[in-house]
């Protein structure tokens, strides 16, 4: 079993939903981070988490710890939001999620 | 613009041959970390440099080396490489040592072992 598992593995969406992505983890962490990687291959952070929950622009990211689960959510979802969504906890490394990728449709 | 740069950005080798990647961190950030992203194993973490100190190291193959110089640059060396060495490495940096550290991920340098 992986140590952090996301869910979905594809996500398919018109423009405007709200997306939800999940990530658990088996290990105790330091912090979660949530990445973005585009077709292109760069890889963007998005959130570093150590609790609670922490908001940018479209985005939210929350995180309980007690439950070793996260979710990071895309209100009113974007074409240009399409991406694949990776979930990576901290341990003494970085611990990665196989990823989430979202297709947004106009 | 991430701020940290990584060349080159393609790079296409044989079997057997040795090969250099190159990683300048973002102005200030003294931790450097290698990742190997591959179609089959995802993103995995090879190896931390903190000042030119080795930190932390993951599922790197004896095969691979790394070291990160005064100017805090660092370089990736991937020697006898077989074809499942083709993957995208990211180099990343952040400011302090270890954990609680965003991290600013590179462009990559993909590399194609035939």
């Amino acid at each position: 079993k992986n140590e952090v598992e996301q869910s979905p593995q594809n996500l398919t969406a018109q423009e405007g939903e709200f997306i939800t992505i999940n990530c658990s983890y088996s290990v105790g962490i330091s912090a979660l981070h949530w990445l973005q990687q585009h077709p292109g291959g760069g890889i963007v952070s998005l959130f570093m988490l150590s609790s609670g929950k922490k908001k940018h622009g479209r985005l939210i990211a929350t995180i309980n710890i007690q439950e070793k689960h996260s979710s990071l959510h895309i209100t009113a979802s974007h074409p240009r939001d399409s991406a694949v969504y990776i979930c990576a906890v901290e341990t003494d490394k970085l611990i990665f999620g196989t990823g989430t990728r979202l297709q947004v449709f106009p | 613009d991430s701020g940290v740069t990584q060349t080159p950005k393609h790079l296409i080798t044989a079997t057997g041959q040795r090969v250099t990647l190159r990683c300048s961190p973002r102005s200030g950030d003294l931790s450097v970390y290698w990742y190997q992203q591959s179609l089959d194993q995802g993103l995995q973490f090879l190896i931390q440099y903190y000042n030119g100190e080795e930190r932390a190291k993951g599922n790197i193959l004896e095969r691979f080396s790394a070291q990160q110089f005064p100017d805090l640059h660092s370089e990736l060396n991937l020697s006898s490489l077989e074809l499942g060495d083709s993957a995208l490495y990211f180099c990343a940096s952040s400011v302090r040592d270890r954990t609680v550290n965003e991290q600013f991920f590179g462009p990559g340098t993909r590399l194609t072992v035939l």
